[in-house]
Order: C-alpha cells, then structure tokens, then sequence
C-alpha cells in the first residue's frame, strides 16, 4: 500500500496569506489527525477527522481549520498566517483512531515571512 | 502541560551500546506508543504496547510499561549509527477524546 502522502512538502508564505494544506491517508484508512511540530513547542495536535466528521480539536484558534472528503483525504486550512505558525504540519492516518499505531506523512515545511 | 514527558532530552552513546529512554505520563491510558522521528521528517511508528501489557518487543526494541506509576521505557538493545533520531513516546488516554498526546521527545545520537 501506499503511504501517507502530503503535498506541498515546502511552502513559503508571507503574513496575513492562507495556506491549505493536503493530505492522503493509507488507503482503507478512515481517521487523520494534523499535528503542528516546532522546536519550542514540540508536537502539538491540531484536530482528527474520522469520515468526514471532526472527532477532537486541539488547542489552537480558529484559523486553523480543517475538513475531510468522502474518500478520506484531508486538508487543512490557515487564515491570516502569522510568523509563529512557520512549523512542520504533520498528517498522520490511522484506521479508525486511538487503538491502532498512527502512520505520518513526511510533513509540509511551511514558513511565513 | 505535555502529558508525555521524555528522559533524558539527549543521549549520546556509542554504536553497540544500549540506549534507554523513558517516558512519564499523567492520565490514565488505553495504549502507549513510541515513535521515531529523523531530522525534519516524518514520525515512523514502533511500537504500541496496551494498557493491559506490561512488556513487549520488537527486534532490538523493548518496550516496557508500568500502569501504576504511569511510565514507559523503551531500550534500543546494540544501537547502530542509524538508530540516530528523536524518539517520542504518545499516549492514547481514556478520557474518550480522540487525540494522541506526544512527548517532548529523547534526542538520540549514536556515534559510529
């Protein structure tokens, strides 16, 4: 099967801009979760998403956004970028959520300036 | 507060050696899991260890958890140079929410 896959892998962008970022899960897959990573902060969970509903939300405000499509791919969403939301954003999809290993993408590098 | 709290935060070790890291948490659990992550990339799954296991393997890796003192530890038996990574222990809590919750991470360096 194939990976988890995210596109793009590098974004650049300048503040007050919006980003969407993509993701695919493994196939069959029906839960992604988004995850913000920063040297400061760590790995920070964003929201999961299992068919098409959100099931939690992390502690992040509301310009980040997200949404899932009836074949499980997701995206997400940031409005009125701001310098500290540069970070790696993780995709991660897993069958159905908290009993089974979650399997990541290899992240998009965004970075605002 | 981060609910996974690794220790130690960097270790560094000579190939063939083993290398411990160890994983504390705050809430009760369904399951444990340990990640690795290399420079930038993204995370590679290792190993889940349930709530109701105390011990598990998986080639060079052990894992272990105890419950009643809400810690994990994972032992990497004869590191190599690859084995150079971050290490990140996620909890899955019981709590009914739908979020794993990651450590800060074990930043490992295996010298050669």
């Amino acid at each position: 099967k194939a990976g988890v896959t995210q596109t793009p892998r590098y974004l650049i962008k300048t503040r007050g801009q919006q980003v969407t970022l993509s993701c695919s899960p493994i196939s069959g897959h029906r839960s992604v979760s988004w995850y913000q990573q920063t040297p400061g902060q760590g790995l920070q969970f964003l929201f999961e998403y299992f068919s098409e509903t959100q099931r939690n939300k992390g502690n992040f405000p509301g310009r980040f956004s997200g949404r899932q499509f009836s074949n499980s791919r997701s995206e997400m969403n940031v409005s009125t970028l701001e310098l500290g939301d540069s970070a790696l954003y993780l995709c991660a999809s897993s069958p159905s959520g908290l009993h089974y290993e979650q399997y990541f993408g290899p992240g998009t590098r965004l970075t605002v300036t | 507060s981060q609910q996974g709290e690794e220790d130690p935060q960097a270790l560094s070790i000579q190939e063939g050696e083993n290398a411990t890291m160890n994983c504390s948490y705050k809430t009760s659990i369904n399951n444990l899991q340990w990640y690795r992550q290399n420079s930038g990339r993204g995370l590679v799954h290792l190993i889940l260890i349930r709530s109701n296991e105390r011990e598990k393997h998986s080639g060079r890796l052990r894992v272990t958890l105890d419950t009643s003192k809400k810690s994990s530890s994972l032992l990497i038996t004869a590191s190599r140079a690859a084995d150079t990574a971050s290490y990140f222990c996620a909890t899955a809590p019981t709590s009914g929410t739908y979020k794993y919750i990651f450590g800060t991470g074990t930043r490992l360096k295996v010298l050669a």
